[in-house]
């Protein structure tokens, strides 16, 4: 089944810097899903990529979905303390199982 | 605010008990999901319910047994549980059981096996 690598485990960053994290598959993709979890919170879903090549943003965030459909990654520009918790991107296998990336922890020195 | 409602929040037990947990959600979805994740690791899928009917069990021990009432409902029963059952377990639900739609997740309940 389709399985996706997530990179990096964990990033820390300064309060105003950039992060990037990454996923990748080896194999083709139909959509990919990204979702935020805060410390001692739940998933919540970000966004959906379905297309080839497309970008799509939310104010600070960019999600990016690779032209072959094997990679996608998520950017956040100028980070705040309230981008802190992990993400997490997820892919489905067979017609209805999520399958989640081991995720990246982010954090942020203020 | 999440719109899956999960209870209890916590659960401690010992491993001769039997417990439920309980999950409800109105939005009108039709497929509900349990998960269970352990600490700094992603959620692990272990039930589906699509239309009321168990549309996937990931090979889940059977001192885990799923039930769903009715479209708004998916409940959980333990029984027997072991020290490695301890874990965050999620319900999620979303408007089909298709791949192509968000997964709405509830608060969780945090079990403890002792």
């Amino acid at each position: 089944g389709q399985q996706v690598m997530q990179i990096p485990q964990y990033q820390h960053v300064q309060e105003g810097e950039d992060f990037t994290t990454y996923c990748n598959s080896s194999t083709t993709l139909s959509n990919i899903q990204w979702y935020k979890q805060r410390p001692g919170g739940h998933p919540v879903f970000l966004i959906q990529l379905v297309k080839s090549g497309e970008v799509k943003k939310q104010k600070r965030l960019t999600f990016q979905f690779g032209e072959a459909k094997k990679n996608s990654s998520l950017h956040i520009t100028a980070t705040q303390t309230t981008d802190v918790g992990t993400y997490f991107c997820a892919v489905i296998q067979g017609a209805q199982k999520l399958v989640f990336g081991q995720g990246t922890r982010l954090t942020i020195n203020p | 605010d999440t719109e899956v409602t999960q209870t209890p929040k916590h659960l401690v037990m010992g491993m001769t008990n039997k417990k439920s947990l309980k999950c409800e959600q109105h939005m009108g979805h039709r497929a509900m999901y349990w998960y269970k994740q352990k600490a700094k690791k992603p959620p692990e899928l272990m039930f589906v319910y699509s239309y009321e009917k168990l549309s996937i069990n990931e090979s889940v021990p059977s001192r885990f047994s799923p039930e769903c009432p009715n479209s708004s409902l998916l409940n959980l029963h333990l029984h027997a549980l072991q020290p490695e059952d301890s874990a965050l377990y999620l319900c999620a639900s979303s408007f089909s059981g298709t791949g192509n739609q968000p997964q709405h997740f509830g608060d969780g309940t945090r079990l403890s096996i002792l």
